[in-house]
């Protein structure tokens, strides 16, 4: 069946760092990509998507490229902010979920 | 247009009670999708309904566990007899359609306690 691998975290970092938050899938076919964000105590939110292979999403800085060859769709932005403290979710169709990363930014 | 809206935002309930738990869906959108979030396990997917029809329900426990989505009003996860194990936070989320390249709406999310 459809699955989504997170890397472990939580991730802690001082603001202005690079970020890359990986993801992989195993899916039939070629599904839609998403990552999600989580802020404390509110629902999940769309952060970006992205539906064909070699597809790049994009959104508040961030970004994901849809890699057929590698199954990936990893998340990066190139310096975060402590506003950006929150839970990711990287997500396929049906809403298959990861587990969830926690990111915590330092000021 | 008003998001996917979840009620209550918050419920406790002593072991043995029922809990109810309502969607209402984004004007438009006849798929509903529900989660739970534990600490420290993500979300996880319990089911996916249409009006008056359950798609998938692989994620449900097989008992205490019911959910339903009816021609008119808001779905409904009913969760009976509840134990301490079901404290979590439950999400829904609607689409207008079923395909891979629609995204899901989500609620705030209820806030289920056990005592």
């Amino acid at each position: 069946g459809d699955s989504v691998t997170q890397m472990e975290g939580p991730v802690t970092l001082s603001e202005e760092a690079f970020l890359t938050i990986n993801c992989t899938y195993t899916a039939t076919g070629y599904p839609s990509l998403f990552w999600y964000v989580q802020y404390p105590g509110e629902g999940l939110q769309l952060l970006l998507k992205a539906t064909k292979a070699d597809d790049k999403g994009s959104n508040k800085g961030f970004e994901a490229t849809y890699r057929k060859e590698t199954t990936s769709f990893h998340l990066e932005k190139g310096s975060v902010q402590v506003s950006d403290s929150a839970v990711y979710f990287c997500a396929l169709i049906k809403l298959t979920f990861g587990k969830g990363i926690t990111l915590s930014v330092r000021p | 247009n008003a998001g996917v809206m979840q009620n209550p935002r918050h419920l406790v309930r002593r072991r043995g009670q029922e809990a109810r738990l309502r969607c209402s869906p984004m004007k438009g959108h006849s798929h509903v999708y529900w989660y739970r979030q534990l600490p420290e396990e993500g979300l996880k997917f319990m089911v996916y309904l249409q009006k008056e029809n359950i798609i998938d329900e692989s994620g449900m426990p097989k008992e205490r566990f019911s959910a339903e989505f009816p021609k008119e009003g808001p779905s409904i996860l009913r969760i009976q007899q509840v134990v301490r194990g079901d404290s979590a936070a439950y999400f829904c989320a609607s689409s207008p359609q079923s395909s891979r390249n629609t995204e899901a709406f989500f609620g705030q999310g209820t806030r289920l306690t056990v005592v």
